[in-house]
């Protein structure tokens, strides 16, 4: 079956401790983003990727941190320092190239901090 | 400032009616405009996407129309099932790197027996 996992489904932290999401694709994409969904807000881009070893700041950046080693892992990590961690988290892949690349979702992981 | 803005926010209709999402951006440049559907606690799913010059797409009971001269879009149900209960986001590609889409926030959509 090719997709996009995330694991795990849900997630439990005591504040202070950092935490890593993690996102695997097999769909041989070269690009992966990773976005958090607030109640009643839009989806909003913390990172992405478009090559192994190289990845861009989102939209909010701060607090938290990834990695690309491999073209089919892209980890997030919620660092204690993110103010407001508790979320709905989503990896998505594309590739890359076209103007109407279609982005491809993961299930997504909900992190609950407290 | 880039926007997507969906209305309603929220919709109940009755199984087997037809209804009708609207979707108006403020987006510059512009590549193309998708519609994905999200089921509670899923991830989002993609529906339709297109580019400047479509005006409109179908994806099974789902049509998308795209009017790039008044930047609005509506997403049309046809004949709606229980299963078409979710959220429907309005996303528009504004081109450039990767990572420029903007997410509107949504349509819930419930569909009642």
């Amino acid at each position: 079956d090719g997709g996009i996992t995330q694991s795990p489904k849900y997630l439990f932290r005591k504040e202070g401790q950092n935490v890593t999401l993690s996102c695997e694709q097999n769909l041989n994409h070269d690009a992966m983003y990773w976005y958090r969904q607030d109640p009643g807000q839009g989806l909003r881009l913390i990172y992405y990727s478009q090559i192994v070893n190289d990845f861009q700041k989102g939209d909010i950046a701060e607090g938290y941190s990834v990695s690309r080693e491999k073209k089919e892992s892209f980890p997030l990590t919620v660092t204690s320092a993110q103010k407001n961690p508790t979320a709905f988290y989503l990896c998505a892949s594309s590739i890359v190239g076209h103007h109407t690349y279609e982005q491809y979702f993961g299930p997504g992981t909900r992190l609950t901090v407290t | 400032k880039n926007q997507v803005e969906q209305s309603p926010q929220s919709l109940i209709i009755l199984e087997g009616k037809n209804c009708t999402l609207q979707c108006n951006y403020t987006v510059s440049p512009f590549s193309n405009l998708r519609w994905y559907k999200q089921d509670t606690g899923r991830g989002p799913v993609s529906l339709t996407i297109m580019t400047f010059s479509e005006n409109t797409k179908s994806n099974g009971r789902y049509t998308a129309t795209l009017d790039a001269d008044t930047k609005q879009s509506s997403l049309h149900i046809t004949a709606s099932q229980l299963s078409d209960s979710a959220s429907y986001i309005c996303v528009v590609s504004a081109g450039g790197s990767q990572g420029n889409l903007i997410f509107g926030k949504g349509t819930k959509l419930s569909v009642k027996p």
